[in-house]
């Protein structure tokens, strides 16, 4: 199973684009990279998912070079609603909750 | 929108109870998960079910047990209650595993005393 790593914490300014970047050096050919949030005291809930090059939704981007050993959410002009704990996951048919990224928001 | 749903929030028992969080989905997902979430430990998966009558051991299954009678309804049971498995604890439901997307429920907040 893919290990992931990813900065304990992070802070940032409302407005600013945020980017939280995520290693998995031994990837598998079959994972796919997903990314989720979670509010204290709630699930998480998912933001993003991507194989390869580059996603775009709604709420973020996913950023996967063409070796896929890493891969960077990017949240555009974050708000403080937005300070939360983000997950990294690597899998195919498993997937590992990490410890993830404590963003915190700044007004 | 999928919901998930667990039975309690907040739950206070003693040393040695037995306990029975349950987990609920409204979706005819395949999959089932519980994971504890405790500080600086991310989420760990307990156990998870792909079907009726089915279950797989985790990462951490010491101390516990599942139940899945009905597709919708995933139950964990702490057969008899320890200080050290005071946590949260959150369930979740997917179609696929690993790609297909898991929702997680709001979590049960456990104190063991």
């Amino acid at each position: 199973l893919a290990k992931t790593t990813q900065p304990i914490s992070m802070d940032s300014y409302e407005g600013q684009e945020v980017n939280i970047t995520c290693s998995h050096n031994n990837i598998a050919t079959n994972d796919y990279i997903t990314w989720y949030q979670q509010f204290p005291s709630q699930g998480p809930r998912f933001i993003i998912q991507g194989y390869k090059t580059k996603v775009t939704n709604e709420v973020a981007s996913l950023f996967i070079p063409a070796d896929r050993k890493s891969s960077t959410l990017s949240l555009p002009r974050v708000s403080l609603s937005d300070t939360a704990v983000y997950y990294c996951l690597v899998g195919g048919d498993k997937i590992i909750f990490g410890k993830g990224t404590r963003l915190h928001i700044l007004p | 929108d999928v919901k998930v749903t667990q039975s309690s929030r907040y739950l206070v028992k003693r040393t040695g109870e037995k306990v029975f969080l349950e987990c609920v989905q409204d979706m005819d997902h395949e999959n089932m998960f519980w994971y504890r979430q405790d500080p600086g430990l991310g989420l760990r998966l307990i156990y998870f079910s792909y079907d009726v009558k089915m279950k797989e051991k985790g990462d951490i299954p010491e101390g516990y047990s599942v139940s899945r009678e009905k597709k919708e309804r995933f139950s964990l049971i702490l057969e008899s209650a320890s200080t050290n498995q005071t946590s949260m604890y959150l369930c979740a439901s997917n179609r696929l595993a690993g790609v297909e997307t898991q929702y997680f429920g709001p979590g049960t907040r456990l104190l063991v005393l």
